[in-house]
């Protein structure tokens, strides 16, 4: 199967700490990536992440992969204002079309 | 270095009418993407071409056609417009198809278009 799995919404405080997941079904897949997508934009690329590899950080942002699980997590620190956008987790597979999976999006709301 | 641009922003357009949404990419990109987003839905693929000279329908292409017009642009073509393809369209370009980092795409800022 092709589906990636995303909780639709979360709603944080500023400050805090906040955790996107999705699942996805192919264990075949290569690369696991994160996109932001703030209002009346296009997608901008966060991050992505080698199948093989367990965690990756970049600055404020972790990403989690529990391939076992086929369990996939975005975990934003210290969560500001800016960080309200829709996050589309997507997949990759071994192929020769470049063809991406996306997730519906989980929408982040940073109250204040 | 503009990355990739979608003309044009915004179209209204009455049911049965035609157009042609334009993308260019200035990252010599081999493969392109059109994406249809529409809510709750996330973003499904319309067509895509993996290099110059090839097209692919893609999960969602009937009412669609596209041209690989070189290896910069990539135009998407609505011949008789209808309600149902009011949506919100992005192009996306990537290095290469290859199943690796090489696939990681980058988005256009989208079309808005109405169908009345």
């Amino acid at each position: 199967g092709e589906d990636v799995e995303q909780s639709l919404f979360l709603s944080v405080r500023e400050g805090d700490s906040s955790v996107i997941n999705c699942t996805y079904t192919d264990s075949s897949s290569t690369y696991l990536y994160w996109y932001k997508q703030e209002p009346g934009a296009g997608l901008q690329l966060l991050t992505y992440i080698f199948s093989n590899m367990d965690m990756k950080q970049d600055q404020r942002l972790t990403v989690l992969l529990n391939k076992k699980d086929k369990h996939l997590s975005l975990r934003i620190a210290d969560t500001q204002t800016g960080d309200s956008a829709i996050y589309f987790c997507a997949e990759s597979k071994p192929s020769n079309t470049g063809k991406l999976i996306f997730g519906q999006g989980t929408t982040l709301q940073v109250k204040p | 270095n503009a990355g990739v641009t979608q003309t044009p922003k915004f179209q209204v357009l009455k049911t049965g009418q035609s157009m042609t949404l334009q993308c260019a990419q200035d990252m010599n990109h081999n493969s392109m993407y059109w994406y249809r987003q529409d809510p709750g839905m996330g973003l499904r693929l319309i067509y895509y071409s993996a290099s110059e000279g090839t097209t692919d329908k893609g999960e969602v292409p009937n009412g669609y056609n596209v041209s690989r017009l070189n290896k910069r642009e990539f135009s998407l073509r609505l011949e008789s417009a209808a309600p149902s393809q009011t949506s919100v369209y992005f192009c996306a370009s990537s290095e290469g198809a290859s199943g690796g980092a090489r696939d990681t795409q980058y988005f256009g800022p989208g079309t808005r278009l109405t169908v009345l």
